[in-house]
């Protein structure tokens, strides 16, 4: 069972726009999350990161909400731009043996429209 | 360079054939990991390794072989490559919660 869920599989905005991509998650333990971005023929890169203990973090045009009673996290870009047209996965490390794993959602395709 | 590197970036092997993917990284990191990905399931986690000579599985883990005799390097071997291995594998390397992740290789077997 996926344990990260992103529900949405594409996502399409208008430049300047906001773009929201949303995530649930079932483990109630998860005490980090982070987003990844992913372009073609490129590795994951690291985008951003909340902990539990906040409801939310900033980074530039990039902002993260974690709404943890409903086991949600969203990850709002303002303004969207062409070159954030990207897969975006979101994360959460999982303790398992001596090792945090990282555990993925499916991702979210976003195109920005110029 | 410094970073984490993975050849060959394009392979095409047959349905049988044992292939074997390099990942290699210049930080001394102490995690390595191993994931494909494919359409609808994102990222999944193949094989990990906490050390040189540790190494554990992942979510999905069958049909494949690792070994991690030195820290730098993490070889993935599919030992009888399969249609259903047909994907895009991805390498990573951590000392912390964040992951640095390799350029993949995509992997066809026909």
């Amino acid at each position: 069972d996926q344990q990260v869920k992103q529900n949405s599989p594409s996502l399409s905005v208008q430049e300047g726009r906001i773009s929201i991509l949303n995530c649930d998650y079932t483990n109630s333990m998860f005490d980090y999350f982070l987003w990844y971005k992913k372009y073609p023929a490129e590795g994951p890169t690291f985008l951003i990161s909340i902990s539990s203990i906040k409801d939310k973090n900033e980074d530039g045009r990039f902002t993260v909400f974690l709404n943890k009673s409903a086991k949600h996290l969203s990850l709002h870009i303002v303004p969207s731009q062409p070159g954030d047209s990207a897969v975006y996965f979101c994360a959460a490390p999982v303790l398992s043996g001596s090792a945090r794993q990282l555990t993925f959602g499916s991702g979210t395709q976003l195109t920005v429209l110029p | 360079d410094a970073g984490i590197t993975q050849s060959p970036r394009y392979k095409i092997t047959e349905t049988g054939r044992q292939v074997t993917l390099m990942c290699h990284q210049t930080w001394s990191h102490s995690y390595m990991f191993w994931y494909r990905q494919d359409l609808g399931h994102g990222l999944r986690l193949i094989y990990y390794s906490a050390a040189a000579d540790i190494t554990d599985k992942g979510e999905v883990p069958d049909g494949y072989v690792v070994s991690r005799s030195k820290t730098e390097n993490f070889p993935l071997t599919l030992e009888s490559a399969t249609r259903s291995q047909t994907s895009v594998y991805f390498c990573a390397s951590s000392e912390g919660s964040g992951y640095t992740f390799g350029s993949g290789t995509r992997l066809t077997v026909v």
